[in-house]
């Protein structure tokens, strides 16, 4: 059972342009969701994140957007670079567990020139 | 920043072989840290959680004593695949919990890539 799911496994952005990136969870006891970069053979990288009693988190290029009524959450990238090719895995955590994350199945991200 | 050590980065062996692979929290003292296990093309799959000096909650599905994790210190988690055969083979990541980040964020390590031969 896919509790956090990306249902896009790969997006191709030129370079300048916005990357967006989805991400539909159905556990509505997910309290607070997180984006993670990650390279090959690497572990992921913490990008940005989101409290459920938000609806958008803006740091610097990243922004994520969190619509709680459609389970739903996007990573916008604006300008996409080119180092910013990467696998991206969106990752929720449940009320009262600590710390413990469910990942999705990732995205790969492909900047061109 | 805080940064997460996994050693080794890869394994070659013999199936049977027991494997053991560190997670090293090098700036911060990680009570938790976590044993995740991906395979090509699919999500990070939490294996087991590691507590400090108590023993280790692992997910449904995971055999215990297969994949055997100790956490002496405050440091220090060490995931052992025993009896290791070719189904084992994985990239297997551990992250540490740091308490006194904002909302207590997972570090990761860079994973270790097991191959069974």
């Amino acid at each position: 059972d896919q509790q956090v799911k990306q249902n896009s496994p790969s997006l191709s952005v030129q370079e300048g342009r916005i990357s967006i990136l989805n991400c539909d969870y159905t556990n509505s006891m997910f309290d607070y969701f997180l984006w993670y970069k990650k390279y090959p053979a690497e572990g992921p990288t913490f990008l940005i994140s989101i409290s459920s009693i938000k609806d958008k988190n803006e740091d610097g290029r990243f922004t994520v957007f969190l619509n709680k009524s459609a389970k739903h959450l996007s990573l916008h990238i604006v300008p996409s670079q080119p180092g910013d090719s990467a696998v991206y895995f969106c990752a929720a955590k449940r009320v009262g567990t600590a710390s413990k994350l469910t990942f999705g199945t990732g995205t790969r991200l492909q900047v061109t020139l | 920043g805080a940064v997460v050590s996994q050693h080794p980065s890869w394994v070659i062996c013999k199936s049977g072989t027991s494997v053991k692979i560190e997670c090293r929290s090098l700036d911060f003292q990680a009570t938790t840290m976590f044993w995740y296990r991906q395979f090509p093309k699919q999500s990070l799959m939490l294996m087991a959680t590691s507590n400090e000096g108590s023993k280790a909650t692992y997910e449904q599905g995971v055999e215990k004593d297969k994949f055997l994790i100790n956490h002496a210190s405050l440091t220090l988690s060490t995931l052992t695949v025993t009896s290791a055969h070719p189904e084992d083979s994985s990239f297997y990541i551990c992250s540490a919990r740091d308490p006194t980040g904002v909302n207590q964020p997972q570090h990761f390590g860079d994973g270790t890539r097991l191959s069974i031969l």
